[in-house]
């Protein structure tokens, strides 16, 4: 079983207010990933990192940050929620060395209702 | 740009009625095709990796394999425990080694 672990699983949380959704793997994976799912919809990756101080962003265009200070730790903040940001938010990671991507372990994700 | 279509959108089989789930791509250079499998209101499980096309790989109920143009899914005699959604994934050479572009899915109904 994938050891990332994202947490809260549910929030509400109130227009204009910061979240930082934590996300924390023990695989000790080089490669981490931030995607945002809508019911019914693919998932869009929105962030990645390649390894400690390395961050991009995805495909899809998104408001949020991410950093990577500890290989194990990769949160993701909203400075000003808003309800726009309502989604499911899963976290992955994957091993392998190269710049190729390998099979990603998904975290349980985090489901934000921005009202 | 990459594309990838999942048929059927949704499948409803008797227990032991076995099928087959689709996955169609467009993509410049395939790397891999990744098989997950999604529970309500939970991450994507990784099930299957394929590389080159003739390629197959079983586990349990399910076997995966690939063509140069899709990949297949087989379940055969399916169980309830097998309902879930099912996600195909590709990636490929053309925009950067990060991109890995997902279906959206099919989602399967086991009935006993």
């Amino acid at each position: 079983e994938a050891d990332i672990y994202q947490t809260p699983r549910y929030l509400v949380i109130g227009t204009g207010k910061k979240i930082t959704l934590e996300c924390s793997q023990t695989m000790g994976h080089d490669k981490m990933y931030w995607y945002q799912q809508d019911p019914g919809m693919e998932l869009h990756l929105i962030h990645y990192s390649y390894g400690v101080n390395s961050t991009e962003k995805g495909d899809l265009s998104s408001e949020s940050t991410v950093s990577r200070i500890r290989t194990e730790h990769f949160p993701l903040t909203l400075e000003s929620a808003r309800p726009s940001h309502t989604s499911q938010y899963l976290c992955a990671s994957s091993a392998g060395a190269g710049i190729w991507v390998t099979e990603a372990f998904f975290g349980q994700g985090t489901r934000l209702t921005v009202v | 740009e990459d594309q990838v279509t999942q048929s059927p959108e949704a499948l409803r089989l008797q227990e032991g009625e076995s099928s087959s789930l689709n996955c169609s791509y467009t993509v410049s250079g395939l790397r891999g095709l990744f098989w997950y499998r999604q529970d309500p209101g939970k991450g994507p499980e990784f099930l299957f990796t394929l590389y080159s096309a003739g390629e197959e790989k079983e586990k349990e109920r399910l076997k995966a394999t690939l063509t140069k143009k899709e990949s297949f899914l087989h379940i055969t005699a399916p169980k309830p425990e097998d309902s879930a959604t099912y996600l195909c994934a590709v990636q490929s050479n053309s925009g950067g080694y990060q991109k890995v572009t997902f279906g959206t899915g099919t989602k399967l109904q086991v009935i006993p």
